[in-house]
């Protein structure tokens, strides 16, 4: 079955650069929430998208943007790249409409690393 | 606020039985997870409870008590392949539906 995909797999930017991840959600998915996760940390909750629209916001820094296009995928603008910055972004899908809402389901995550 | 305790670490003998606890403090609750995650991969579901009792999946079961806000996943007939972290996390659709999580206990399994 198909899974959450999330692109790149690991990514490389020095300080005050900037990055952009992607996520395709699962099939079908109209949800797409966005994770941080430090080294040793538990998943911090950054931001949600339903039907294209911004559903919740969590600890995300001004310097951080996000939009779900059309077709459903999202993507995680970062500008302004800190040290602290580095960490796996995880980004999960769900069918937001449905009485299994809560099924979120996590992509394999992206490594960003910030020089 | 929001507040979900587990313990940081736990270790375990392989073949043995293994209780992770997580007690939870949210301001809303629509149901518990429990999540396994080995290191830099992506947490896998396990569990979701969110009416009292037990619910049981072959090796792994997972209780809840919303009165107590508590909750305890059950590990049966551990293998070395169940060393992992494992995530507890409370989810509120009044929040748009987000995971908030607990720190993770880390499980050792030893031979």
């Amino acid at each position: 079955a198909a899974g959450v995909i999330q692109s790149p797999r690991h990514l490389i930017k020095e300080k005050r650069e900037t990055a952009t991840l992607k996520c395709y959600p699962i099939p079908r998915h109209d949800t797409v929430y966005w994770y941080q996760q430090g080294p040793g940390q538990d998943p911090q909750f950054l931001i949600s998208f339903y039907e294209k629209m911004q559903s919740d916001k969590g600890s995300i820094p001004d310097r951080f943007s996000a939009q779900q296009f059309s077709d459903y995928h999202s993507e995680l603008n970062m500008s302004s790249l800190e040290l602290g910055d580095s960490a796996l972004y995880f980004c999960a899908s769900s069918l937001g409409s449905s009485g299994r809402a809560h099924e979120q389901y996590f992509g394999p995550g992206t490594r960003l690393t910030v020089t | 606020g929001q507040n979900i305790d587990q313990p940081t670490e736990m270790t375990a003998t392989e073949g043995a039985i293994v209780q992770i606890n997580c007690t939870y403090q949210t301001s809303g609750f629509n149901g518990l997870f429990w999540y396994q995650q080995h290191a830099g991969e992506a947490p896998t579901f396990l569990s979701y409870n969110v009416l009292d009792g037990l619910e049981e999946k072959g090796r792994f079961s997972s209780f809840l008590s919303r009165s107590k806000g508590y909750s305890y996943l059950l590990l049966k007939e551990l293998q070395m392949k169940d060393s992992a972290s494992y995530l507890c996390a409370v989810i509120n659709y009044n929040q748009g539906g987000k995971l908030i999580f607990g720190q993770g206990t880390e499980l050792s399994v030893k031979p």
